[in-house]
């Protein structure tokens, strides 16, 4: 069965640090990964996606997010960390059928000034 | 572009009564989804639907209904709602190829008193 799971419930970062939440999944085949972003009071925005090909994947607002197969893990990562960057962050990975997406727990992250 | 849309934002309701959420979208997506969002525990899957008239259960569906009549709209509707429903609702629709990211709605808060 699929599973995500993000161990960081929450994370603070100074304003200009480097960030990388973490994000690990359970799939027996190929992965679809996602990461999305929630800012507070709104929906889920997509950040990024994995398919295949290129292991490390560009997405929005200067975010990246690397994929290795070996340690089933889809971590995203941000050299400079801005204070807009606040918000909670929900890793995902698509399954095959209609039921495609299943969420981890989401990483909220605070960012001092 | 208006994407997935959502009504209303807010609603407060008392112990038994019923609601409809509204969900359209203009996308054209075959896919769509009713997710509720509870603190800590991610996006749990309540129903889904691949295209009109063809709904299915998600992880946790006891305590709602859906209906598919057309492409655009996914109305979620609660009868005999209780405090355990309270929580944040999300629409979700995709265009069901394999590994699509999903479009979320900006979400409706209920409350149940």
């Amino acid at each position: 069965a699929q599973s995500v799971t993000q161990p960081d419930i929450h994370i603070t970062v100074s304003e200009g640090a480097s960030l990388e939440l973490r994000c690990n999944y359970s799939y027996g085949a190929t992965p679809y990964l996602f990461w999305y972003v929630q800012s507070p009071g709104q929906g889920l925005q997509l950040l990024l996606k994995y398919f295949s090909g290129d292991t490390l994947v560009q997405g929005i607002k200067g975010f990246e997010a690397e994929f290795k197969r070996s340690q089933s893990s889809f971590n995203l990562r941000k050299p400079s960390v801005h204070w807009s960057d606040a918000a909670e962050y929900f890793c995902a990975v698509g399954a095959s059928g209609a039921n495609n997406l299943f969420f981890g727990t989401g990483t909220r992250l605070t960012v001092i000034p | 572009n208006a994407g997935v849309t959502q009504t209303p934002k807010f609603r407060i309701l008392k112990i038994g009564q019923s609601m409809t959420l509204q969900c359209t979208q203009d996308m054209n997506h075959n896919y769509m989804y009713w997710y509720r969002q509870d603190p800590g525990m991610g996006l749990k899957l309540i129903y889904y639907s691949v295209g009109a008239g063809i709904t299915d259960k998600g992880e946790v569906p006891n305590g709602y209904n859906v209906s598919r009549s057309t492409t655009e709209d996914f109305p979620l509707r609660l009868e005999l709602a209780a405090p355990s429903q309270t929580s944040v609702y999300f629409c979700a629709s995709n265009s069901g190829i394999r590994g699509a990211e999903a479009f979320f709605g900006q979400g409706t808060r209920l409350t149940v008193v």
